[in-house]
């Protein structure tokens, strides 16, 4: 849902298990789709993309899925580290102009 | 290969002040987008520029404005502050509008007292 002043959603994980963080988008016309990671006091660090006729995309460590039907996008980080905890948010984009962010997650990973 | 860099990095300025922050976009980039950043929340897009123009604008008053330099160098300008406008304010680059990846930079911290 979305998050309201600092009360971010929070996921706390162990490190080496896997994370799942979930987003919903609004514009059913939205043909990309960034992760984006953000530590504090930094600005949004890329982290995959996918384009709205692709379901799946991997990187290094990193999945993100796509499903148009309900409009929801996930990221999956396999064995989880301590340098991953930070927010993750979600990026729509519609015509390759603007970026629409969802509201974010603060990933915790714990030793 | 220098990334987005943005100045100052932090700012402390007074209600009915104006403030001009400055970016300039990755090496290879020609697009800049800037976004107002509040605590706890996502990035709300104000405007981009590209070819020295405004191309595409939030929901933002007339106070924010911009401008675009030759070498693709870009200011925001935000005029009568008022505390509402606290924030962390970021730029991104992105290579001609045709592209879609949007990198970041590290944000301008302004606090308005």
């Amino acid at each position: 849902g979305e998050s309201v002043g600092l009360h971010l959603p929070t996921l706390s994980v162990q490190e080496g298990d896997n994370s799942i963080i979930n987003c919903a988008y609004s514009n059913s016309a939205s043909d990309y789709f960034i992760w984006y990671k953000q530590e504090s006091g930094k600005g949004p660090q890329f982290i995959i993309d996918i384009r709205s006729n692709m379901d799946k995309r991997q990187g290094q460590r990193v999945t993100v899925l796509l499903n148009k039907t309900v409009k929801h996008l996930s990221l999956q980080i396999a064995a989880t580290q301590p340098g991953d905890s930070a927010v993750y948010f979600c990026a729509e984009n519609k015509g390759r102009r603007a970026l629409t962010f969802g509201s974010g997650t603060r990933l915790q990973v714990q030793p | 290969d220098a990334g987005v860099t943005q100045s100052p990095t932090h700012l402390i300025k007074t209600r009915g002040q104006q403030v001009t922050l400055r970016c300039s976009p990755k090496s290879g980039h020609d697009t800049v987008s800037w976004y107002q950043q509040a605590l706890g929340q996502g990035p709300q897009f104000i405007f981009q520029y590209y070819e020295e123009e405004e191309r595409q604008r939030g929901n933002f008053p007339d106070r924010f404005s911009g401008h675009q330099f030759p070498n693709y160098s870009s200011e925001l300008n935000v005029n009568a502050l008022l505390l509402g406008d606290s924030a962390l304010y970021l730029c991104a680059s992105s290579q001609g509008q045709g592209r879609y990846e949007q990198y970041f930079g590290p944000g301008t911290r302004l606090t308005v007292t």
